[in-house]
Formats: C-alpha cells, structure tokens, sequence
C-alpha cells in the first residue's frame, strides 16, 4: 500500500524558516518524480513544486521560486520542502503527492504550515 | 499560466440524481485534464486521470470525458458518500493548476 506521511509543521513567525519532510512507503520511490501541493486554510488547491525521480528536473510556482527548496532521499525514500522567508500567505495545508499518470495520485495526510507573529 | 474554471461553484443534489460537473481551459491541454474528490478535512483523492480513466478502486459511476479546453465529470447516480468538493487539474504544463472547486451538497 502507498504511504505518504508529512512532518515538520506547525507556527512559525514571518520571515521564518521550516523544513517539511515526507516519508515514502509502499512503492519503489526512486522510481516515482514527487510534489508538493499546499491548501490555504478554506480555499483551493495550488501545486508548489517538483522532483523527478532523478533529482535532475525540478520545478516551482511562481509564488515560492527562490524561498523555497525541494529536495529527496532516495537511500531513506523521502521527500523535503526547505521553506525560507516565510510569509502570512504560506499558510496552508502541505500535501506530498505521488504521481499516477500525469496526475497526483497518492496524497499524505497533510501538514500545517501557520505563518503568524 | 492556464487558468481553469469549473462550473458551477456549488450544486445541491438528492441521492441518486446524476451530476454534471464542467471545467473549461484558457488554453488547450489536449486530454491532460484530471479530476479529484475532496472531503472536509481530508486530503484530495485522484478520480479521473487524461481526461477520462478511472483511476484504480473509483466506484464506476464517476466518469470523464472531454478534449482540448472543455471538460466534464459526471457521476451517473449520487451516493451520499459522494458529498464532497471536486477540482479539476490540468497537467499540459507547469505550473500545474487547479479549477476552484465545485462542492456538491445535499439537497
């Protein structure tokens, strides 16, 4: 069975730093590219960045391009979103994804990232 | 960026009722169209993946069809557990975005 478990939220002041991490179970994860995709409180949901299963392809959102950080270890199966200069509108809910097709497949359960002073 | 738009926003349905969900593209994606269920407080569950395949363990009342910019998932007789907000993505290109969700209620 596929697993995904984030960690590393929780409250963080503006301008602040906070290392996400997503342990990987259930499948061969240095087969699969991985995401990131976060949910503000009570909106939708927009994609935040990509791995390939390689590392050699990554890509960001507009919204965290030079803040933020992706990155894996295939040796320990994770996944890791090093967020720097954090602002009010990174709050949200990150999901690590795993992709079926060209789709995001498999979802964690979440962790909530607070940006507040 | 592509911009996807769903409608409607929101929809009221009975139990049984078939419901037409639609997501239209600024821009054509070709079948790269996929489409999610989400619960309150849960995270987002793939449904419908290239437009029209059923991701693995989805009950069969779900569908998908549709090409280039126009697109739409039907589900042929609601269930209860069906309640939910769905969001159509599309995977043409990056960024990858999302519809703004359409939250099916009870009637």
């Amino acid at each position: 069975e596929v697993q995904l478990v984030e960690s590393g939220g929780g409250l963080v002041q503006p301008g602040g730093s906070l290392r996400l991490s997503c342990a990987a179970s259930g499948f061969t994860f240095s087969s699969y590219s991985m995401n990131w995709v976060r949910q503000a409180p009570g909106k939708g949901l927009e994609w935040v960045s990509y791995m390939s299963s390689s590392s050699s392809t990554i890509y960001y959102a507009d919204s965290v391009k030079g803040r933020f950080t992706i990155s894996r270890d295939n040796a320990k199966n994770s996944l890791y979103l090093q967020m720097n200069s954090l602002r009010a509108e990174d709050t949200a809910v990150y999901y690590c994804t795993r992709g079926v097709s060209d789709a995001f497949g498999y979802w964690g359960q979440g962790t909530l990232v607070t940006v507040s002073s | 960026d592509i911009q996807m738009t769903q409608s409607p926003s929101s929809l009221s349905a009975s139990v049984g009722d078939r419901v037409t969900i639609t997501c239209r593209a600024s821009q054509s994606i070709n079948s790269y169209l996929n489409w999610y269920q989400q619960k309150p407080g849960k995270a987002p569950k793939l449904l419908i993946y290239a437009a029209s395949s059923l991701q693995s363990g989805v009950p069969s009342r779900f569908s998908g069809s549709g090409s280039g910019t126009d697109f739409t998932l039907t589900i042929s007789s609601l269930q209860a557990e069906d309640f939910a907000t769905y969001y159509c993505q599309q995977s043409y290109n990056t960024p990858w975005t999302f519809g703004q969700g359409t939250k099916v209620e009870i009637k």
